[in-house]
C-alpha cells in the first residue's frame, strides 16, 4: 500500500536558520511524491513534486526537497527560514489504484521564531 | 491558472439540517474532484472521488447517504451533509486535478469550508 510518514508533529526553527521537515514513503514501484503547505483555515497549496529526474526538486517560496531512494525519504528543506513559513506541511504520495488520488501524511507544524 | 473555489468558507447550522458545500474549478475543467475532511490537528482524510456525470466513489467507512456528492458539470461538484450532527463538524476541503497536472497527480485545492453543527 502507498503511504507516507511524517515522524515529527512539530518543527521549531529560528528565522534565518535552515529548516528540514521529514517525510518517508512506502510505495510499490516508482513514487510520485508531493509537498503541500496549509495556512490556518485555508486549503492546501502545492509546493513541489518529484516524478522522475533530478533527486533535488526545487519548488515554490524557496523550498526544495531531496528524493533519496535508498532511504525512501523525501525531506523538505529551505536554506533560510522565514517567520511567514510557519504553517502546516503535508507530504503526499500518489495512490496507484486511483489515478490521481493522493494519500497524505499526518502533517508537520513548522514554527519559525523571530 | 488552476484555481479552485469553495463556498461557503464557514457555515453554522442546527443539528438535523442539511448543508451544501460547492466546489468550483474557475479556469479549467475538472472531470475528477476529490473531497477531503480534516479534523483538528489531523491530516486530510479522503472521503470520496467525484466524477463528472457519474456516481461518486466513496472511501471505506464514509456514509454515502450522509455525504451526498454531485458532480453535474465539469466545473462544479457539491457535497451535501444531510441531517447534520455535531460530530459532522469539521473542515471540508475539495480538490481537483487540472489538465496540466493530470499525468502526475498534482491537485489544486479549494480554500476549505468549516462546518459547525450546533
Amino acid at each position: 500500500a502507498q503511504s507516507v510518514a511524517q515522524p515529527e508533529d512539530q518543527v521549531n526553527v529560528a528565522e534565518g536558520n535552515p529548516l528540514t521537515v521529514k517525510c518517508t514513503y512506502s510505495v510499490s514501484g516508482n513514487p510520485y511524491l508531493f509537498w503541500y503547505v496549509q495556512y490556518p483555515n485555508r486549503g492546501l497549496q502545492f509546493l513541489l513534486k518529484y516524478i522522475t529526474g533530478d533527486n533535488l526538486v526545487k519548488g515554490s517560496y524557496g523550498f526544495e526537497a531531496e528524493f533519496n531512494k535508498s532511504q525512501t525519504s523525501f525531506h523538505l528543506k529551505k536554506p533560510s527560514a522565514l517567520v511567514s513559513d510557519s504553517a502546516l506541511y503535508f507530504c503526499a504520495v500518489r495512490f496507484l489504484r486511483g489515478f490521481q488520488k493522493l494519500v497524505f501524511g499526518t502533517g508537520t507544524r513548522l514554527l519559525v521564531s523571530p | 491558472g488552476a484555481v479552485v473555489s469553495q463556498h461557503p468558507s464557514r457555515v453554522i447550522c442546527k443539528s438535523g439540517t442539511s448543508v451544501k458545500i460547492e466546489c468550483r474549478s474557475l479556469d479549467f475543467q475538472a472531470t475528477t474532484m476529490f473531497w477531503y475532511r480534516q479534523f483538528p490537528k489531523q491530516s486530510l482524510m479522503l472521503m470520496a472521488t467525484s466524477n463528472e456525470g457519474s456516481k461518486a466513489t466513496y472511501e471505506q467507512g464514509v456514509e454515502k447517504d450522509k455525504f451526498l456528492i454531485n458532480h453535474a458539470s465539469l466545473t462544479l461538484s457539491t457535497l451535501t451533509v444531510t441531517s447534520a450532527h455535531p460530530e459532522d463538524s469539521s473542515f471540508y476541503i475539495c480538490s481537483a486535478s487540472a489538465p496540466r497536472g493530470a499525468n502526475t497527480g498534482e491537485l489544486f485545492f479549494g480554500e476549505g469550508s468549516r462546518l459547525t453543527v450546533l
